[in-house]
């Protein structure tokens, strides 16, 4: 059974450094094809796609945010690190992550659905 | 910065039949932008309904179904229940590895 789980402080101060965790099991992430990203959903509005990191180590992120994010993965502890720089209340979210299969074919990979996530921890941005 | 855009909310009767579509502000959406779609309920995670334009993910009924049609792709809800009630989500694969959201589609079941 695959499952991931979020963690992290609930509240974070503007200016600070949010770091957020996810332990996930039931997959590896150092089998071809295995991604994990992060999204987030600020309260009442449209999800958002924040970064994804890859069974290669490779790392993406989203335009609008790659200045102040940045993901890493511990394969010994099944688990991803987002970490999101100089907090600002417009980032106060509820943040999930999840599993992103991809496939190869003629040459590269392409991604299946983000098929299983967690059920999301709440980030409130506020002095 | 590619924009996404959906429907922000759309309506249907139970039983019906309804399509959702899913756009980019500039250009069209190919089968190269292995479209998703997602639904979510409220204080839900999102769950995922189909992937690479047409594929149903694990355990989706067959009312649900996705296609392009014309510049857009399209996720199709064929006799609608009320549990069907939901935001929807899709999510284009844009290139440089990166993933857009649609800003999202509150449909309403009535």
């Amino acid at each position: 059974q695959v499952t991931l789980r979020e963690s992290g402080p609930a509240l974070v101060k503007p200016t600070q450094t949010l770091t957020l965790t996810c332990t996930f099991s039931g997959f590896s992430l150092t089998t071809s094809g295995m991604c994990v990203s992060w999204i987030r959903q600020p309260p009442g509005k449209a999800l958002e796609w924040l970064a994804r990191i890859d069974w290669d180590d490779d790392e993406y992120y989203s335009t609008s945010l790659k200045t102040r994010l940045t993901i890493s993965k511990d394969t010994s502890k099944n688990q991803v690190v987002l970490t999101m720089a100089n907090m600002e209340p417009v980032d106060t979210a509820t943040y999930f992550c999840a599993r992103v299969p991809f496939y190869y074919g003629s040459g590269s990979y392409y991604p299946l659905a983000m098929d299983v996530w967690g059920q999301g921890t709440t980030v409130t941005v506020s002095s | 910065q590619t924009v996404v855009t959906q429907e922000p909310s759309f309506s249907v009767s139970p039983g019906g039949t309804v399509t959702l579509t899913c756009g980019l502000s500039s250009g069209s959406v190919s089968t190269s932008y292995y479209p998703s779609w997602y639904q979510q309920t409220p204080g839900q995670a999102p769950r995922a309904l189909i992937y690479s334009t047409n594929i149903r993910s694990s355990g989706v009924p067959d009312r649900f179904s996705g296609s392009i049609l014309g510049n857009k792709a399209a996720l199709t809800i064929t006799g609608a229940q009320s549990d069907d009630e939901s935001d929807y989500y899709c999510v284009l694969f844009v290139g440089n590895g990166i993933l857009v959201f649609g800003g999202g589609t509150k449909l309403t079941v009535l």
